[in-house]
């Protein structure tokens, strides 16, 4: 079956543009996480949502970023007037439930930001 | 705070060698404790996981042992592979609510032939 997808798989953009991720999870999926992965470094917790609760949005760096879901299916995440420290690999996972632990990723968006 | 704190941040080992990698923890309540193995330019993928009502979980070469009065587990690599190259993290968590997972800083592991 179709696992996460992401697009676009690559992203260079201008300092000071806005920019749109977006993610697909798995059908089904009501979880849905947002991570940053900067080079070399560990997985940073963005945004998690779950169906129709309000999301958790404490991993947010700034005001700068935000992340909308449809229902249980797209999310996108969105980064305006965008920083060269904003430079990483954006990755999505859903997973079947809150109780469901097993989170499936996708293969991320490599942000370059100019 | 630290909830998690992963170690060697990097490794290398010989083909056919054993590798361990470890994770220790914080909040006792954690109770479900997850392997993911990243290989580059991919998303994460969970390779192999264990609950506290067990020390030890073998699949295949994969074993996780578990010691919860230290607050740490461990994941092993028996007869380690070129294929096994990849970045590996933990991702201890609660299960009984939600409670974003904190990934452990990753161990990027080489296994050389």
């Amino acid at each position: 079956g179709a696992g996460v997808s992401q697009s676009p798989s690559n992203k260079v953009t201008e300092k000071g543009k806005d920019v749109e991720l977006r993610c697909d999870p798995i059908s089904g999926h009501t979880a849905l996480y947002w991570y940053r992965q900067r080079l070399g470094q560990g997985l940073e917790f963005l945004i998690y949502f779950q169906g129709n609760s309000a999301p958790d949005k404490s991993g947010l760096p700034s005001d700068r970023f935000s992340a909308e879901r449809t229902g249980e299916s797209v999310s996108t995440l969105t980064i305006q007037r965008t920083q060269q420290e904003d430079s990483a690999v954006y990755l999505c996972a859903s997973s079947l439930s809150r109780t469901v632990y097993e989170q499936y990723f996708g293969p991320g968006t490599r942000l370059t930001v100019t | 705070q630290q909830q998690v704190k992963q170690s060697p941040q990097s490794l290398i080992v010989q083909k056919g060698g054993i590798s361990i990698i470890n994770c220790a923890y914080e909040n006792t309540a954690f109770d479900y404790f997850p392997w993911y193995q990243q290989f580059p330019g991919k998303g994460p993928a969970l390779l192999i996981a264990i609950r506290p009502d067990v020390s030890e979980k073998k699949e295949g070469r994969f074993t996780i042992s578990f010691n919860k009065s230290a607050k740490q587990f461990s994941l092993h690599i028996m007869d380690s592979q070129p294929g096994d190259s990849a970045t590996y993290f933990c991702a201890p968590l609660y299960s009984g609510g939600y409670q974003k997972v904190t990934f452990g800083i990753g161990t990027k592991l080489q296994v050389i032939p």
